[in-house]
């Protein structure tokens, strides 16, 4: 299969400060989702971006699949960004397309 | 579009017994997935269909576990003879594949409890 790595692993944030969520992958790949998973376990999609830079309001993210690597801004943190941020890769070639490799996710807590 | 829905949310089981799960995916999506996710963990990925037939099977997916979708529409995951080991969050995921991205969308999920 396809490795996935997360960083950090936990991250405590005051609320209004920046963070930095970083996905390192370990082939080629066709699709790299990034997830929030909310208290309830609902995973809620962020963004599709197997390449480039996107932004939606506070979050954006870029990949650089040239290195193998995503990240995923969040600004001006707010208590609802608490919860386990996921990064999830398709693989780029061979028998496994279709199925997303997560990593062991971000679990980030915002306090006021 | 009212998204993915599973049905039930929850589900506590003796071991021994068999369960069955449903997912309903977003209507016009040609792709099913069902992973399962463990406390701690990301989620793993069990099965996928395209319409009606089952592409490919993970080999977490046992002789215990089978997967279907008769019609191209519903899936339903059931377990055989439930163990301990299979207490997770059962999630299914949707996408439509051939438009450009295949972004998969997943529903609320399945937490079994097995006592």
């Amino acid at each position: 299969g396809i490795q996935v790595e997360q960083s950090p692993p936990d991250l405590i944030l005051q609320e209004g400060a920046n963070s930095t969520l970083r996905c390192n992958f370990s082939d080629s790949v066709n699709n790299l989702q990034w997830f929030h998973q909310n208290p309830w376990g609902q995973l809620i999609n962020l963004f599709y971006i197997p390449s480039g830079t996107k932004q939606n309001g506070r979050l954006s993210a870029t990949t650089v699949a040239t290195e193998r690597y995503s990240l995923l801004y969040i600004s001006s943190s707010q208590t609802t960004d608490s919860g386990v941020y996921f990064c999830a890769v398709e693989r780029g070639r061979g028998s496994t397309l279709g199925r997303l490799y997560f990593g062991r996710g971000t679990q980030l807590t915002v306090w006021p | 579009d009212t998204g993915v829905s599973q049905d039930p949310r929850h589900k506590i089981t003796k071991r021994g017994q068999n369960v069955t799960f449903r997912c309903d995916p977003i209507s016009e999506h040609n792709r099913l997935y069902w992973y399962r996710q463990t406390l701690g963990q990301g989620p793993e990925f069990l099965t996928y269909f395209q319409n009606e037939a089952q592409l490919e099977k993970s080999r977490l997916l046992s002789d215990r576990f089978s997967a279907e979708r008769p019609k191209g529409s519903f899936s339903t995951l059931e377990i055989q003879r439930t163990e301990q080991g299979d207490s997770a969050m059962y999630l299914c995921a949707s996408s439509l594949v051939g438009q450009g991205t295949d972004t998969q969308y997943f529903g609320p999920g399945t937490r079994l409890t097995v006592l």
